[in-house]
């Protein structure tokens, strides 16, 4: 198993362009996250799914669109990227039933944007 | 607004020598749950606490509850260079899945 994996690793944007991160997991979880980290400031949630078909605004939603493509994958995209969404994105799932709610972590997407 | 906050932000200390990381809030949380990130990962979890005063240990890590369910502490005992890394506290409110993280703890252990 692969658990959570997310591509690109690095990306570089210039202000305002477009981008997807893509976001997939095959552990069979119905719960997915996205979230930003920056330093000093722990991991904020953006988006997430709690099953297929779902999705709903996280703490910092503005700026971003969420897409759950099926119950493996979850794609976030930045329609027109500006310098404050330079941060590392990751992407997360959570194992179900949940009690306790512990998710399991992709490696990061570290996007830079000019 | 930060509804966890985890003390200290960083903390440089020799091989052998013990700490403690404290997460508190003033919002009372259905769990708690203690990651660890190393540079360039995603955060993995170390454990998770449900019950108030509950207390886990895990090796030379021990992480507790508080009774009210609003603040847990992470003790390393004898700590390690491969204990390096940052530490994330994070508390669950219900069974929604939804989490909120702590600043998080850098911690540097020098041989």
């Amino acid at each position: 198993n692969a658990g959570v994996t997310q591509t690109p690793k690095f990306q570089v944007l210039k202000t305002g362009q477009s981008m997807t991160l893509q976001c997939a997991q095959d552990m069979n979880h119905n719960s997915m996250y996205w979230y930003r980290q920056d330093p000093g400031m722990g991991l904020r949630l953006i988006y997430y799914s709690a099953s297929e078909g779902t999705t709903d605004k996280g703490e910092v939603p503005n700026g971003y669109n969420v897409s759950r493509l099926n119950k493996r994958e979850f794609s976030l995209r930045l329609e027109s990227a500006a310098p404050s969404q330079t941060s590392v994105y990751f992407c997360a799932s959570r194992r179900d039933p949940g009690l306790g709610n512990e998710q399991f972590f992709g490696p990061g997407t570290r996007l830079t944007v000019l | 607004t930060q509804l966890l906050e985890q003390s200290p932000q960083f903390l440089s200390i020799q091989e052998g020598e013990n700490l403690t990381v404290y997460c508190n809030s003033s919002s009372v949380f259905s769990s708690l749950q203690w990651y660890r990130q190393e540079p360039g990962e995603g955060p993995v979890l170390l454990v998770t606490v449900v019950t108030g005063g509950e207390v886990k240990k895990l090796k030379r890590l021990t992480f507790q509850f508080g009774d009210a369910r609003k603040d847990s502490s992470l003790h390393i005992t004898a700590a390690q260079p491969g204990d390096t890394g940052l530490y994330l506290c994070a508390g669950a409110k219900g069974q929604g899945g939804k989490l909120i993280f702590g600043q998080g703890t850098e911690l540097s252990v020098k041989p």
